[in-house]
């Protein structure tokens, strides 16, 4: 079974600096989807980036970019240029390829980041 | 607009009742999901429903059920058996489609809050 682990509950950054979020993942799987989800005090679940394990090139979306090694299962969100409104709970998610896993997503704990103005 | 809407979106519930949250969709999507939400634990899923009349237990199914008898539809009935059920519950959907562009995306609906008396 596939798992995800997210090692930093809490994190916090500086407004206008970068921060990163680590996230590993443990798959015998080849082909997957990774996802950073944002979930601000609202709750409302808002997708930040997502990332083909079959592209090498790494997806990036305005001031967030992940850094996916794949080898090393790793998979990272690097925020740059950090804001008041990116202060929420950030959940990374794997999605298996296979169709018989009917699209499901594992998440990891969340870590919930902290930005100081 | 198009989108997911849950309701209530605060729910008491008493010792040996049953209760059921609503989860709609008018985006036209295939799959539909349901997580639960606890601190610290990220989300986990409960069910997962892949086309109409079928769904498949996820994770932690037991002491829920529920029913696809619409696409835009997936109801989530949690009954007297589940024993700790306070928690944020949140559905969501998927294109289900491959092809698609975003068929690989899950959108959340704003959730949930259950609370136990």
């Amino acid at each position: 079974a596939q798992t995800v682990t997210q090692s930093q509950p809490e994190m916090s950054v500086q407004e206008a600096e970068t921060v990163t979020l680590s996230c590993t993942y443990d798959t015998s799987e080849s082909d997957y989807y990774l996802f950073w989800y944002k979930q601000p005090p609202s709750r409302q679940m808002i997708l930040v980036i997502r990332q083909e394990a079959y592209k090498q090139q790494n997806a990036t979306e305005n001031r967030f970019s992940v850094n996916f090694q794949k080898a090393a299962k790793s998979f990272s969100l690097k925020i740059s240029d950090s804001q008041l409104g990116d202060a929420a709970m950030y959940f990374c998610a794997y999605r298996s390829a296979q169709g018989n896993q009917g699209g499901k997503l594992i998440f990891g704990q969340g870590t919930e980041l902290s930005v100081k103005p | 607009d198009g989108g997911i809407t849950q309701s209530p979106k605060y729910l008491f519930r008493k010792e040996g009742q049953n209760v059921t949250l609503s989860c709609e969709q008018n985006l036209n999507h295939d799959a539909m999901y349901w997580y639960r939400q606890d601190p610290g634990q990220g989300l986990r899923l409960i069910y997962y429903s892949q086309i109409v009349n079928d769904f498949q237990k996820g994770d932690i199914a037991e002491g829920y059920s529920v029913s696809r008898e619409k696409k835009e539809s997936f109801p989530l009935t949690v009954t007297s058996a589940q024993k700790n059920p306070t928690a944020f519950y949140l559905c969501a959907s998927s294109p289900g489609v491959a092809g698609v562009p975003s068929y690989n995306e899950q959108f959340f609906g704003p959730g949930t809050r259950l609370t136990v008396l």
